[in-house]
C-alpha cells in the first residue's frame, strides 16, 4: 500500500515532442505529490508538486495531471528538448507524517 | 546561495570499519533526510529528523544510524558498514511538509 508504481522504466522521445511518465499510487491518505530531476552526477531537484485538490498544475512546459479517483498522477513535458535528459522521479507522501515515497524512476532520453 | 553539502563524495572502505557521512545546510529548514539510490530501486528513504534533536527511521534504516544536535547538520553513521550498504547516498532538507526540496551532490559508499 505503500508503494509508488512508475512507468516507463526508460523513455525515448524525438526533440520537440511530448514525454509522458506515469505515476499510480494505493494509499489515499497521500497528499502530496513532488516530481523529481536528476542529471547524471547530481541530486534529485524538486520539479513541480501537486496536492490532489487540483487536477492539473502547470509550469513552463512542465505539465502534472492528478487523476485521484484512478490513484494516478503523470508527468508531461511538453516540446521535450534534449537538456530535458534526465532521470525523473515520482514521490508521494502525507503532510505531517513526513515519510516519502519514490517510485523506481524513468530515465528520459531526447533525441536531438 | 541554497546548498546541502555532504562528505566526502565518495569513499571506498573495508567491511566493519565505522564511517560517518557529514551533511550540512544552510537554509535553517527544519527538516532533513537520508536516502540511499541503487539502481532498479530508486530512492528509499533511511532516516528523516523533523527538527534538533528528533529522528525518525524511513524505509530501509537497518545498519544506519543518525543524529540531530544542531540544526544543519544530519550526519549519517555507519557503524560496521557491509557489502550491501555500497550505494549512493543522498541528503536532503526542505521546509515541513514539503517533501524534500534541496538536495546534495550525494556520497557514492563502496564497502569491500
Amino acid at each position: 500500500q505503500q508503494q509508488v508504481k512508475q512507468s516507463p522504466q526508460s523513455l525515448i522521445v524525438q526533440k520537440g515532442g511530448i514525454s509522458i511518465i506515469n505515476c499510480a499510487y494505493e494509499n489515499t491518505a497521500f497528499d502530496y505529490f513532488p516530481w523529481y530531476q536528476q542529471f547524471p552526477g547530481k541530486g534529485p531537484a524538486l520539479l513541480i508538486a501537486i496536492r490532489p485538490d487540483v487536477s492539473e498544475k502547470k509550469e513552463g512546459r512542465f505539465t502534472i495531471s492528478f487523476n485521484k479517483s484512478a490513484k494516478q498522477f503523470s508527468l508531461h513535458i511538453m516540446d521535450s528538448q534534449p537538456g530535458d535528459s534526465a532521470t525523473y522521479f515520482c514521490a508521494a507522501s502525507i503532510t505531517g507524517d513526513d515519510k516519502i515515497i519514490f517510485g523506481k524512476g524513468t530515465r528520459l532520453h531526447i533525441l536531438p | 546561495e541554497a546548498q546541502v553539502t555532504q562528505n566526502p563524495r565518495y569513499l571506498i572502505t573495508v567491511t566493519g570499519k565505522k564511517l560517518t557521512v557529514t551533511c550540512s545546510q544552510n537554509m535553517n529548514h527544519e527538516y532533513m533526510s537520508w536516502y540511499r539510490q541503487d539502481p532498479g530501486l530508486g530512492l528509499r528513504q533511511i532516516y528523516y529528523s523533523m527538527n534538533v534533536e528528533v529522528t525518525d527511521k524511513g524505509d530501509v534504516p537497518e545498519g544506519y544510524k543518525v543524529s540531530r544536535k544542531e540544526k544543519r547538520n544530519f550526519p549519517l553513521i555507519l557503524e560496521s558498514p557491509s557489502p550491501n550498504q555500497t550505494s549512493l547516498y543522498f541528503c536532503a532538507s526542505s521546509l515541513r511538509g514539503k517533501g524534500p526540496q534541496h538536495f546534495g551532490d550525494g556520497t557514492r559508499l563502496s564497502i569491500l
